[in-house]
């Protein structure tokens, strides 16, 4: 069956510093693949998207890579902030509209 | 751009009664709608996908008849929670794929609370 994993339940870093998160995917061959942020007791909002087709995407401190033959994403944050704080899911879709989310990392920015 | 409201954001109600959700798309039309749960510390678990004017297409497990769904138009769709029991208090959250896009755009969700 598919199987979303994210790296970490929970994942500390000091301000200023790189936050790397990452998605791991088994049984799925997804054309493109979604990171969302939550705040608690919120609704994911929409962060970035990158298809299958590209390596890697960028938006300001934000950057995304996917590899489909390792099956993983990264997900890096540069120079952190203790507003950065919050769980991080990816996403996983293939034109079908049957979304598979991972289960999320929480991020802490310390100041 | 691109939001999306949820109605209401929480709500409290005992158990027997039924329950509406409302979520809608306030600035763009959403084909497509979606309806998750989500438990304490876990991640987003769909229950149904609605397309406007069609029925439903509800994911294994989730019962149609306790969980009705009703997207009459593109910017409204409606989850009932129909017979609430204290198991079904959950966080609720729809979530709407604008046409001829692959970004889904999510509520701000609602907490019910069966009592």
């Amino acid at each position: 069956s598919q199987k979303i994993e994210q790296n970490s339940e929970a994942l500390n870093i000091q301000e200023g510093k790189t936050a790397t998160l990452t998605c791991n995917y088994t049984n799925y061959s997804p054309a493109y693949l979604q990171w969302y942020r939550q705040d608690p007791g919120r609704g994911p909002v929409f962060l970035l998207l990158i298809r299958e087709n590209e390596k890697e995407k960028r938006k300001e401190r934000l950057k995304v890579t996917f590899d489909t033959t390792l099956k993983q994403s990264l997900f890096h944050i540069t120079a952190s902030q203790p507003a950065d704080s919050a769980t991080y899911l990816c996403a996983l879709d293939n034109y079908s509209q049957n979304f598979v989310f991972g289960p999320g990392t929480r991020l802490s920015v310390l100041p | 751009g691109a939001v999306v409201s949820q109605h209401p954001s929480r709500v409290i109600c005992k158990s027997g009664t039924s329950v509406k959700i409302e979520c809608r798309s306030l600035d763009f039309q959403a084909t497509t709608m979606f309806w998750y749960r989500q438990f304490p510390k876990q991640s987003l678990m769909l229950m149904a996908t609605s397309n406007e004017g069609s029925k439903a297409t509800y994911e294994q497990g989730v019962e149609k008849d306790k969980f009705l769904i009703n997207h009459a138009s593109l910017t409204l769709s409606t989850l009932t929670v129909t017979s609430a029991h204290p198991e079904d208090s959950s966080f609720y959250i729809c979530s709407a794929l604008a046409a001829g896009t692959d970004t889904q755009y999510f509520g701000p969700g609602t907490r019910l609370t069966v009592l």
